[in-house]
């Protein structure tokens, strides 16, 4: 009874450095997402894919970058990291695009 | 403004009262509407997930939505200690682009 799993749950990185947040789905979803959750905002959307091998932009994909090789797993990838991607990071899926979505745990990422 | 309004609380109340959740949208073309729970370090999980107008009902939780006035609300009956929590609502019009609110922290206290 998994569900959507992300790994780690918590990291430390120093400016300029990079890192793969991962998350795993174990529900045969083809929608999978990416968020950031940042104090008083709502969850804001970084990269979206609806199936193996097709991603695209979300609200704020600047600085990030994602792939999705298989339905099961959707990576996202920080490249030089910067103090305003500190934010606690949500991995979601849905069955369809018009199903509720199901979020993992969270990464909360500090970048200092 | 922001496409979806909700008052960042937080919300206190004793054990057992009825508590009410709201939001506001501005979007017209928003058709789907959910509540989501968020305990404090995990992530959001689904409450309630309606389509267009009305209420749906789920043990002590109502969902209730009024689209000629942009607005929806959750009620949690004999409220609990263990319903301390940040609630979002969440709505889209269809497909998969969803518009979350900030949350609200609630409190119940024994």
């Amino acid at each position: 009874n998994a569900g959507v799993t992300q790994t780690p749950k918590f990291r430390i990185l120093k400016i300029g450095q990079s890192m793969t947040l991962q998350c795993a789905q174990d529900m045969n979803h083809n929608y999978m997402y990416w968020y950031r959750q940042d104090p008083g905002m709502g969850l804001k959307l970084i990269y979206y894919s609806v199936g193996a091998g097709i991603t695209d932009k979300g609200e704020v994909p600047n600085g990030y970058n994602v792939s999705r090789s298989t339905t099961e797993d959707f990576p996202l990838r920080l490249e030089l990291a910067a103090p305003s991607q500190t934010s606690v990071y949500f991995c979601a899926s849905s069955g369809q695009g018009d199903g509720p979505q199901h979020f993992g745990d969270g990464t909360r990422l500090s970048i200092l | 403004q922001k496409e979806v309004e909700q008052d960042p609380g937080p919300l206190s109340v004793p054990e057992g009262a009825i508590v009410s959740l709201n939001c506001t949208y501005s979007n017209s073309a928003f058709q789907y509407f959910m509540w989501y729970r968020q305990y404090s370090r995990k992530g959001p999980e689904l409450l309630m997930y309606t389509y267009s107008s009305g209420n749906k009902e789920d043990g002590r939780f109502t969902a209730q939505v009024d689209k000629s006035s942009k607005y929806i609300s959750l009620f949690i009956r004999d409220s609990q200690p263990s319903d301390s929590a940040t609630y979002l609502c969440a709505m889209k019009a269809g497909g998969f682009k969803t518009i979350f609110g900030a949350g609200t922290r609630l409190f119940v206290k024994a």
